[in-house]
C-alpha cells in the first residue's frame, strides 16, 4: 500500500537560507508525486509535480523537487527563502494511475525569521 | 474563470442535523473530490468523481453522502452529523485522472 511521510511538522529557516522540506513515499508501482502549498485560510495550489519524466522538476516560485527512486524521496528545495513563502506545504503520490488512490502527507509548516 | 467555489464558507451544526455543502467549477473538468483536513493529518479524500454519474469511495468516506449533479457540481451531504465531522472540507478539481487538482475555499464545519 502507498503513503506518504514529511519528516519534520514545522521547520523554520532564516530569510536567504535554503529551504529543504522532506517527503518519502513507499508505492509498489512508479508513482505520480505532487507537492502542494496552503497559504493561511486557502485551498491547497500546486507547486510541482513529478510524472515520470525528468527526475529534477522545476515548480513555481523558486522551488524544485528531485525524484530518487533509490531513496524513495521527493525532497522540496529552495536555494533562497522569501517571507512569502510562510505556507504549509504538502507532499501526495497517486500509485497506479488512480485519483481515487491519492494520499497526502500530514503536511510541514514553513516559518520564515527575518 | 472564477475556479472551484465552495458554499458555505462556515457552517455550524448540532449533533444529528443534515446538512449539504456545494462544489461547483468552471473549467470544464472531468474529475471532482471531496476532501477533509484535520490539524496533522493532511488531506483525506472521502469521496471521488471520475466523471459525470460516476462516484468513488475513497479513504474515509464513512458518514458521508455525495451526488455529482452534473459535470459542474459535484454536493457532499452530512445525513446525521457528529462532532467528529468537525473540520475543513475541500472541494477539488481535475481535468484527468492525475491531472493537476485545483482546489476550491473550503468550507469550516463545527459540529457540537
Amino acid at each position: 500500500a502507498q503513503s506518504v511521510t514529511q519528516l519534520g511538522s514545522h521547520v523554520s529557516v532564516s530569510e536567504g537560507a535554503l529551504v529543504l522540506l522532506r517527503c518519502n513515499y513507499s508505492s509498489s508501482v512508479p508513482p505520480y508525486l505532487f507537492w502542494y502549498v496552503q497559504y493561511p485560510n486557502q485551498g491547497l495550489q500546486l507547486l510541482l509535480k513529478y510524472t515520470s519524466a525528468a527526475t529534477l522538476v522545476k515548480g513555481i516560485n523558486g522551488f524544485e523537487a528531485e525524484f530518487k527512486k533509490s531513496e524513495t524521496s521527493f525532497h522540496l528545495t529552495k536555494p533562497s527563502a522569501h517571507m512569502s513563502d510562510a505556507a504549509e506545504y504538502f507532499c501526495a503520490v497517486i500509485e497506479g494511475g488512480s485519483a481515487s488512490k491519492i494520499i497526502f502527507g500530514s503536511g510541514t509548516r514553513l516559518s520564515i525569521r527575518p | 474563470n472564477a475556479g472551484v467555489t465552495q458554499t458555505p464558507k462556515f457552517q455550524v451544526l448540532k449533533t444529528g442535523q443534515s446538512m449539504t455543502l456545494q462544489c461547483a467549477q468552471d473549467m470544464n473538468h472531468n474529475s471532482m473530490y471531496w476532501y477533509r483536513q484535520d490539524p496533522g493529518m493532511g488531506l483525506r479524500l472521502i469521496y471521488y468523481s471520475a466523471s459525470e454519474g460516476t462516484t468513488d469511495k475513497g479513504e474515509v468516506p464513512n458518514g458521508y453522502n455525495v451526488s455529482r449533479l452534473n459535470k459542474r457540481e459535484f454536493s457532499l451531504r452530512l445525513e446525521s452529523a457528529a462532532p467528529s465531522q468537525t473540520s475543513v472540507y475541500f472541494c477539488a478539481s481535475s481535468g484527468q485522472n492525475t491531472d493537476t487538482q485545483y482546489f476550491g475555499p473550503g468550507t469550516r464545519l463545527t459540529v457540537l
